[in-house]
């Protein structure tokens, strides 16, 4: 199946710092996805972006398909932002990276 | 109802004991998904329903995993003979039409804990 890493594993902020978390994919997919897991357990989608730059308030996705990585960027981090980041690629169902753990510390 | 729901939220079984699971997903949403979560671990892809169509069970690790859903609404997922190694959070999702670039609604997850 589908690679899907994901970089740092883990990561500590000052609040009000910001952050870039990075997602690799082993091969070419429709599209991929950005998830937040709160600390109890609650997953939300942030993004949907199979390319291109989106921005939803203080976070941002970029994809670049072509080399198979995909970015998000932190602005201005909040203490409500502490969870895990996964990032997960579609080929017939999605595939899910191990997330990235953040911290942010008051 | 407004979101995915799970129950139970917690289960705590003996090994060797069958188990049921069941999700409710948004009302209209006409894919489902089943997840595995082990401990500090991304999610796991166990099962995909998709309308009226045969389910994906490609991702079941055994075939004492299996799931259902009737109707096209609820779905049960069944672990049968349970092992300590089924310890996880199963977690489901909806989208509106499965599609690639659906958005995936998450339930809050069932714990599940095989003594």
């Amino acid at each position: 199946g589908i690679q899907v890493e994901q970089s740092p594993p883990d990561l500590i902020l000052q609040e009000g710092a910001n952050s870039t978390l990075r997602c690799n994919f082993s091969d070419s997919v429709n599209n991929l996805q950005w998830f937040h897991q709160n600390p109890w357990g609650q997953l939300i989608n942030l993004f949907y972006i199979p390319s291109g730059t989106k921005q939803n308030g203080r976070l941002s996705a970029t994809t670049v398909a072509t080399e198979r990585y995909s970015l998000l960027y932190i602005s201005s981090s909040q203490t409500t932002d502490s969870g895990v980041y996964f990032c997960a690629v579609w080929a017939n169902n999605l595939f899910f990276g191990t997330g990235t753990r953040l911290t942010v510390i008051p | 109802g407004a979101g995915v729901s799970q129950s139970p939220s917690n289960k705590v079984t003996e090994k060797g004991k069958d188990v049921e699971l069941r999700c409710d997903p948004i009302s209209g949403h006409t894919a489902l998904y089943w997840y595995r979560q082990s401990l500090g671990q991304g999610l796991e892809f166990l099962i995909y329903f998709q309308g009226n169509s045969a389910p994906d069970k490609s991702g079941l690790p055994s075939d004492r995993f299996s799931a259902e859903r009737t109707g096209g609404s609820v779905s049960t997922l069944t672990i049968q003979r349970t092992q300590q190694e089924d310890s996880a959070v199963y977690l489901c999702a909806s989208t509106l039409s499965g599609g690639a670039g659906d958005t995936q609604y998450f339930g809050p997850g069932t714990r599940l804990t095989v003594l």
